[in-house]
């Protein structure tokens, strides 16, 4: 079993509506959680990170950390076609030198 | 946020040369780098970890006197693919660790040996 499960979709939502992308994992010892965004050819790009348990927003995104559950969310409202990316969930922890795991990433097409 | 600047983007070589690929961290400093690669339509696999001034950490099934990892500062690591096979085209994208713990990942570089 991997550490990180991620359904890679692909996902296809219209423009505006509201994207659920989850991970869950079966590590205890993670305690930093990133969702990354990637588009074809090019490097991920941090969109959210957040430390242990809890919940955070940044202007349409929103990430949920349920460590009990082991599960993560990424929420994006109001989507854009520009959204249209994979997106990749990671997770590390401090007793294995921060190196992070990632999930298989998921496929979003937000069509207009 | 961070920025982490890897060099060149794009890069054609001949099988048996070798290749170097640079990873800076422009606007913090990186104690750990750590090196990927990724092949099509598949999610990034950490090849190596680079902590400054030390020998790098390389995953099961990486060749360490293959790609050769150099981290000489705390802004700056090197990869080097030596006597580089067809095999090892793939998109290798660098990351550094900030002091707060997040990750910032360079552009990646696509090599393409022939």
């Amino acid at each position: 079993q991997k550490e990180v499960e991620q359904d890679p979709g692909p996902l296809s939502v219209p423009e505006g509506a509201i994207v659920s992308l989850n991970c869950t994992y079966s590590n205890s010892a993670f305690q930093y959680f990133m969702w990354y965004r990637q588009y074809s050819r090019k490097g991920p790009e941090l969109l959210m990170y957040t430390y242990s348990s809890g919940n955070k927003e940044d202007g349409r995104f929103t990430a949920q950390v349920d460590k009990s559950s082991k599960y993560i969310s990424l929420f994006i409202r109001d989507s854009q076609p520009s959204d249209s990316a994979t997106y990749l969930c990671a997770m590390s922890a401090s007793n294995s030198g921060y190196a992070l795991n990632f999930g298989k990433g998921t496929s979003l097409l937000v069509t207009p | 946020g961070a920025v982490v600047s890897q060099h060149p983007s794009w890069v054609i070589c001949k099988s048996g040369t070798s290749v170097k690929i640079e990873c800076r961290s422009l606007d913090f400093q990186a104690t750990t780098m750590f090196w990927y690669r990724q092949f099509p339509k598949q999610s990034l696999m950490l090849m190596a970890t680079s902590n400054e001034g030390s020998k790098a950490t390389y995953e099961q099934g990486v060749e360490k006197d293959k790609f050769l990892i150099n981290h000489a500062s705390l802004t700056l690591s090197t990869l080097t693919v030596t006597s580089a096979h067809p095999e090892d085209s793939s998109f290798y994208i660098c990351s550094g660790r900030s002091s707060g713990n997040t990750i910032y990942f360079g552009e990646g570089s696509w090599l393409t040996v022939v």
